[in-house]
């Protein structure tokens, strides 16, 4: 099984930006797609937007257009999500989620998740 | 944008009960659809995709039902560790959840 290990927890101030990683332990990283996850304290799980590191382009929710960008580094296997203008609505566990591609979509969920990581916005 | 809406938020239910989640989507997402099992401080952990099939790990008590815009999820014999936190999430466009029923013990 595949392993998703996501970077640590961040402080960051409001207006600033973070970058979340989440690195892929195994050879065949670009033919799925990484998705990415937030969790506000005590709310439910919000799809951010995703990427499919053979195709390169990512796919954002409408909510987050304009402020988030993902990447994937296919030579280290390592998927990005960062996020700018930070605001304190933005506390959250962010989670990197692996899917797999079959002739409709590329966002099959197969049950593989990071570990989370906790962005904290707080002047 | 495809809105999930589940029901109901909480539902309390007496371990050895059976109990039926539901997920509404706003279009069709065919049989695109995926449930999550969440516990405290836990990443979420597929439990159903393509709307019935149980992922590795769980038991033959969780079943999934449904296609087009009508869900369920439905889990007999509750034992102690079925208490938690159910998301049901269409795949059949950019992903999206619905916002979670709560299953607590009555």
């Amino acid at each position: 099984q595949v392993q998703l290990v996501q970077s640590g927890a961040e402080v960051k101030k409001p207006g600033s930006s973070v970058k979340v990683s989440c690195k892929a332990s195994g050879s065949t990283f670009s033919t799925y797609s990484f998705s990415w996850v937030r969790q506000a304290p005590g709310q439910g799980l919000e799809w951010m937007g995703g990427i499919i590191p053979m195709f390169g382009t990512p796919n954002y929710a409408q909510k987050f257009q304009g402020r988030v960008t993902i990447t994937a580094d296919e030579s280290t296997s390592t998927a990005y999500m960062e996020l700018s203008s930070l605001r304190s609505e933005d506390t959250a566990v962010y989670y990197c989620a692996r899917g797999s591609c079959s002739s409709t979509t590329c966002y099959n969920p197969i049950g593989n998740w990071g570990q989370g990581s906790l962005v904290t916005v707080s002047s | 944008e495809i809105v999930m809406t589940q029901s109901p938020a909480t539902l309390s239910v007496s371990p050895g009960d059976r109990a039926t989640l539901s997920c509404r989507a706003s279009q069709s997402v065919r049989s695109n659809l995926a449930w999550y099992q969440q516990k405290p401080g836990q990443a979420p952990r597929l439990l159903i995709y393509d709307a019935s099939t149980r992922a590795a790990g769980f038991p033959a008590k969780f079943s999934g039902r449904g296609s087009g815009t009508e869900f369920t999820l439905t889990i007999s014999s509750l034992q102690s560790e079925d208490f938690a936190v159910y998301y049901c999430q269409q795949y059949n466009d950019w992903p999206s959840f619905g916002q979670g029923t709560k299953l607590e013990i009555k």
